[in-house]
């Protein structure tokens, strides 16, 4: 079983609408977790990062933390054909433990 | 803002050949990672070094070695190249202590084939 978990997708969502994507991590004691955007033979950008219970806004991305349940999710609000990527979920304290990936498809 | 950079972006070796690879931090950034992303996969952690030593190892195989200079640039050797080794080399830089959660970014990476 893999540390993190990610739906592999691809999530299509149109324009203007809220793309979710989720992330289960396998490990109990882990304390911080990371978003990344990747586009096609690109760097990972981070997105956002969250260590505690709860949310997290910044502009139109919302990260959202259950350690009770073991996810992390991030909300996508206004979804621009832009944001048309792979996200990964990591979680890390120092090297990053990467999911595989849910490619997100926003549509004109 | 002054961002990861990684020399060379492409690298073209043949089985058995040397590669270097390199990446100089963000400024201020005191530790660096690798990673190696093979087609379709996600980022699979190598090695970490944190104000020059080595701070932590992952699946990184005993062909390759890596130092981080006095300057905080670091650097990837990697021998007697297989064609596995064909992949997105990345280079994250973070600055923090080992105790502490370091946002890392990350270089626009090396993309190695092994022919």
């Amino acid at each position: 079983q893999k540390e993190v978990e990610q739906n592999s997708g691809p999530l299509s969502v149109p324009e203007g609408a809220i793309a979710s994507l989720n992330c289960t991590y396998s490990d109990r004691g882990s304390q911080s977790f990371f978003w990344y955007r990747q586009y096609s033979g690109k760097s990972p950008e981070l997105i956002m990062s969250i260590y505690s219970n709860g949310d997290k806004e910044d502009g139109r991305f919302t990260a959202q933390l259950n350690k009770a349940s073991q996810y992390v999710s991030l909300l996508i609000r206004d979804s621009q054909p832009s944001d048309s990527a792979t996200y990964l979920c990591a979680e890390g304290f120092q090297k990053l433990v990467f999911g595989t990936g849910t490619r997100l498809l926003v549509s004109p | 803002a002054a961002g990861v950079i990684q020399s060379p972006r492409h690298l073209i070796k043949e089985k058995r050949e040397t590669a270097t690879l390199k990446c100089y931090p963000i400024p201020r950034h005191d530790t660096v990672y690798w990673y190696q992303q093979g087609p379709g996969q996600d980022p699979q952690f190598l090695i970490s070094f944190y104000e020059k030593m080595q701070s932590d190892k992952g699946s990184i195989p005993d062909r390759f070695s890596a130092q981080q200079f006095s300057d905080y640039h670091s650097e990837l050797n990697m021998s007697s190249l297989e064609l596995g080794d064909s992949a997105l080399y990345f280079c994250a830089s973070s600055l923090g202590s080992l105790d502490s959660y370091n946002e890392q970014f990350f270089g626009p990476g090396t993309r190695l084939t092994v022919l």
